[in-house]
């Protein structure tokens, strides 16, 4: 079974801090993505990539950067936290060939 | 810029009704269209539409894509409970891989 993980499933932050989520994916796959997920904005698009250190912005980039040095690993960064990241962060694996998308379990990241 | 509309936004039926859900889309060098279905965890796979007018089925589920129209439909029958969940779409692209999902449509199903 595909297997991505996410490192933290809840932290509490403060405004101005420095925040990595961390996303491991065991199945050699080359495109990983970050989305947000907020009650009535459905899925959002972050940050993805389709390669070692290949990035890409998605539909809401601001304030967040990202980081792939190995395939396996797509890690997301909030240089700055600020109370209108609060949301659930989900990582997401994709097997090209078949279309399948494999989830983390999520993130909620709450900042004060 | 990529745009995917889902509707309706939400729906509330019976058990045992028929639903279909709707997913249009503008993409670049399109490639696929697929289907999630989330319920209080991440998004589970459902299907992955290529060509125009063929059917994947799945049970009570059911998907086709109209390439010349731009969009797809999620037909489930005879609804049960565990229906209920967000249905969500996205197309691909050939390019930049990037995924886009709409909005998604709230399925609620009352026994």
């Amino acid at each position: 079974d595909v297997k991505v993980t996410q490192s933290s499933r809840y932290l509490v932050k403060r405004t101005g801090e420095k925040v990595f989520l961390e996303c491991v994916q065991d199945m050699d796959h080359e495109n990983m993505f970050w989305y947000r997920q907020d009650p009535g904005l459905g899925l959002r698009l972050i940050y993805f990539s389709y390669d070692v250190k290949m990035k890409e912005k998605g539909d809401i980039p601001e304030g967040y950067s990202v980081s792939r040095e190995k395939k396996e690993r797509f890690s997301l960064i909030l240089e700055s936290a600020s109370t209108n990241q609060t949301s659930m962060y989900l990582c997401a694996s994709w097997r090209r060939n078949t279309g399948e998308l494999f989830f983390g379990e999520g993130s909620r990241l709450t900042v004060l | 810029e990529d745009k995917v509309v889902q509707s309706p936004l939400s729906l509330v039926v019976h058990e045992g009704d028929t639903v279909t859900l709707n997913c249009s889309y503008e993409v670049t060098n399109f490639r696929s269209l697929l289907w999630y279905k989330q319920e209080k965890k991440a998004p589970t796979f459902l299907f992955m539409l290529t060509s125009s007018g063929i059917e994947k089925k799945s049970g009570r589920l059911s998907s086709i894509l109209d390439k010349k129209e731009l969009f797809s439909i999620l037909n489930i029958t005879a609804t049960q409970t565990g229906d209920s969940a967000v249905y969500l779409c996205a197309p691909t692209n050939f390019g930049n891989e990037k995924l886009t999902f709409g909005t998604g449509t709230r399925l609620t199903i009352i026994p």
